[in-house]
Order: structure tokens, then C-alpha cells, then sequence
């Protein structure tokens, strides 16, 4: 059963770029959620989809967008790149609907912006 | 606001027991939860609670108080590979994770 993957694993891209990360949810969740994890610091809650449509937002500009699609994978698209956005990204899959429970975690992109 | 409180970092000797402890005060309630995070890798899921009390689960135990905003993860007979962080994050009523900035735990033999 292949749990949460993530891909790439690194990357790197200069200031003023955009990227896009995606995401494979465990198999049987439908629910995927982003956080951002910044060097000794918990992850922040970006924003999760659910049934193709965002149903959470955190308090990230809209610089940061996303996408599911209908076999529930994700992707995380963030433009006009900045140095601070450098992070590991996190994706996070949980079964069900409400609820998030349980996520499960992939093991994240680490992106550098310089 | 929102707020998570838990140690930045703590030491332990090697098969001893420390107890983590974690406060939070969130709009709303619906559980709280305890991941493992060694350096580089993701975090891994280790107790949920949602109701007073003590949950058991081998080494690993976690303690929660509602009516205080606190919380405790409990590890016994410490191994060289517990050292890691560890985050608390409690589920608020939008049912969002609202995590801590984690607590380094270094082991020593």
C-alpha cells in the first residue's frame, strides 16, 4: 500500500519564478491538505481540498494556489516566487469527509528560492 | 489568536522517562495530536486525545486536560532514536491543524 508521495524531492528556483509541487494521497483518502514547515518551526496550515475544491484556506496570499484532481492527487502552485517561501512543503492525506484526523504526512519537497 | 506552546528543546538520558508538555489555547476543539519529526523527514502521527485523561500506547503516552488547555506526551525508556522533535497540534472547530513550533528532544547515552 504506497502511502503519501511527494514530488520533487528538492528544488530549487530563483525570486520572481513560479513552481508547482503535486502530491499522491495515500490510497483510499481523499482529503489533501499543505502546510509549509520553515527551519525549527512547526508546519503552517496552507489550505486542503476535498472533492476537486478548496475547503480550507490558511492565512497564505494568493500568490499560493492549489488543485485536486478527480483520482485526488493535488498540486501546489505558488507564483512570483520570494526568499521567504523557501521551505519544506508538506502534503497531508486523511480519509473521510469533516474531519481531518489522522493525516498522514508525505515526505515533503524542500524548495530554495535565491 | 492561536497558540501552541510547547518547550523548544529538552534533553533526557538514554532509558530514562520525559514528559513533554504542550498548552494551547484555539478557537475551538476537536482533538489533539502528537507527531514524531526526525530532522529532514516528515512527521509521523503518534496519539490523538479528544477527551480527559491518559492514552496509552507502549513507551509513548499522552495526557489531556481540556478544561486547562494542556497537554503532555509522556515517553518511557528512552532509545537513541527518540531523538527528535515533537509537535503538538490541536484541531480547531473548522477542523484545522494548528500546530506547535515543536520540542527538539535530545537523548544522551
Amino acid at each position: 500500500d504506497a502511502g503519501v508521495t511527494q514530488s520533487p524531492t528538492h528544488l530549487i528556483k530563483t525570486r520572481g519564478q513560479q513552481v508547482t509541487l503535486r502530491c499522491s494521497p495515500k490510497s483510499g483518502h481523499d482529503t489533501v491538505s499543505w502546510y509549509q514547515q520553515a527551519l525549527g518551526q512547526g508546519p503552517q496550515f496552507i489550505f486542503q481540498y476535498y472533492e476537486e475544491e478548496e475547503r480550507q484556506r490558511g492565512n497564505f496570499p494568493d500568490r499560493f494556489s492549489g488543485h485536486q484532481f478527480p483520482n485526488y492527487s493535488s498540486e501546489l502552485n505558488v507564483n512570483a516566487l520570494l526568499l521567504g517561501d523557501s521551505a519544506l512543503y508538506l502534503c497531508a492525506s486523511s480519509p473521510g469527509t469533516g474531519g481531518s484526523y489522522e493525516q498522514y504526512f508525505g515526505p515533503g519537497t524542500r524548495l530554495t528560492v535565491t | 489568536g492561536q497558540n501552541i506552546d510547547q518547550p523548544t528543546e529538552m534533553t533526557a538520558t538514554e532509558g530514562a522517562i520525559v514528559q513533554i508538555n504542550c498548552t494551547y489555547q484555539t478557537s475551538g476543539f476537536n482533538g489533539l495530536f502528537w507527531y514524531q519529526q526526525h530532522a529532514g523527514e516528515a512527521p509521523t502521527f503518534l496519539s490523538y486525545n479528544v477527551l480527559d485523561g491518559l492514552e496509552e500506547k507502549g513507551r509513548f503516552s499522552s495526557f489531556l486536560s481540556r478544561s486547562k488547555g494542556y497537554s503532555y506526551l509522556l515517553l518511557k525508556e528512552l532509545q537513541m532514536k527518540d531523538s527528535a522533535s515533537y509537535l503538538c497540534a490541536v484541531m480547531d472547530s473548522n477542523y484545522q491543524l494548528i500546530w506547535g513550533a515543536g520540542t527538539k528532544l535530545i537523548i544522551k547515552p
